[in-house]
């Protein structure tokens, strides 16, 4: 099993510009969520999504869109990238539909937004 | 609000020493308490969690200990190895919200 894997690793993109953020996972989780990662503020949840088909909002939402149109992928999209959303994504996926499931995270994707 | 303080940012010990590392949360109806911890340019991952049913659990040299009164839990590394040299992250499973907060992260440092 590959896990959880995230495309692209690494990007750059000019402000203004738009970009989508690939998650795969091969272990039959329901639950997958995207996190931002910033210096001293730990992992901040996007969004979210509790099974195909639905998505929901966390704590730092605007400015992204998500889909999870397969049970396997969730997708995170940056409409109109600005600088303030640089920072390392993670993406993350668990079992069933409870909180208290342990989160298998991906390796993350670095975006520098110019 | 909803929030887990962690402390200490940065933390160096001596190979062979122990560690701690204490965070804080405000929900007292959180009952479920991962700690993740995290190496260079990978993504974090499940070390021990604890639910709030029992006080203290253990894995080998690790362990976590549990105050729901006094709402703070802490990680305890025993025996530090070059290994454990990473990024340790706390974190609190808010109920009311149906979320996970993570606190900022400890910069583990083992010096041999």
């Amino acid at each position: 099993n590959a896990g959880v894997t995230q495309t692209p690793k690494f990007r750059v993109l000019k402000t203004g510009q738009s970009m989508t953020l690939l998650c795969a996972q091969d272990m039959n989780h329901e639950y997958m969520y995207w996190y931002r990662q910033d210096p001293g503020m730990g992992l901040r949840l996007i969004h979210y999504s509790v099974g195909e088909g639905t998505t929901a909002k966390g704590e730092v939402p605007d400015g992204y869109n998500v889909s999870r149109l397969k049970k396997q992928n969730f997708l995170l999209g940056l409409e109109s990238a600005a600088p303030s959303q640089t920072s390392v994504y993670f993406c993350a996926s668990s079992y069933q539909g409870a909180w208290q499931e342990t989160q298998y995270f991906g390796p993350g994707t670095r975006l520098l937004v110019l | 609000g909803e929030n887990v303080e962690q402390h200490p940012s940065t933390l160096s010990v001596q190979e062979g020493d122990s560690a701690v590392i204490k965070c804080t949360y405000s929900d007292s109806a959180s009952n479920y308490f991962p700690w993740y911890k995290q190496e260079l340019g990978k993504g974090p991952q499940l070390i021990i969690d604890i639910r709030s049913n029992v006080g203290e659990k253990k894995d080998q040299r690790i362990a976590v200990t549990l105050n729901k009164t006094a709402k703070h839990f802490s990680l305890h590394i025993t025996e530090t190895q070059p290994e454990d040299s990473a990024v340790y992250f706390c974190a609190a499973l808010y109920s009311s919200a149906s979320k996970i907060i993570f606190g900022s992260g400890t910069r583990l440092s083992i010096r041999p």
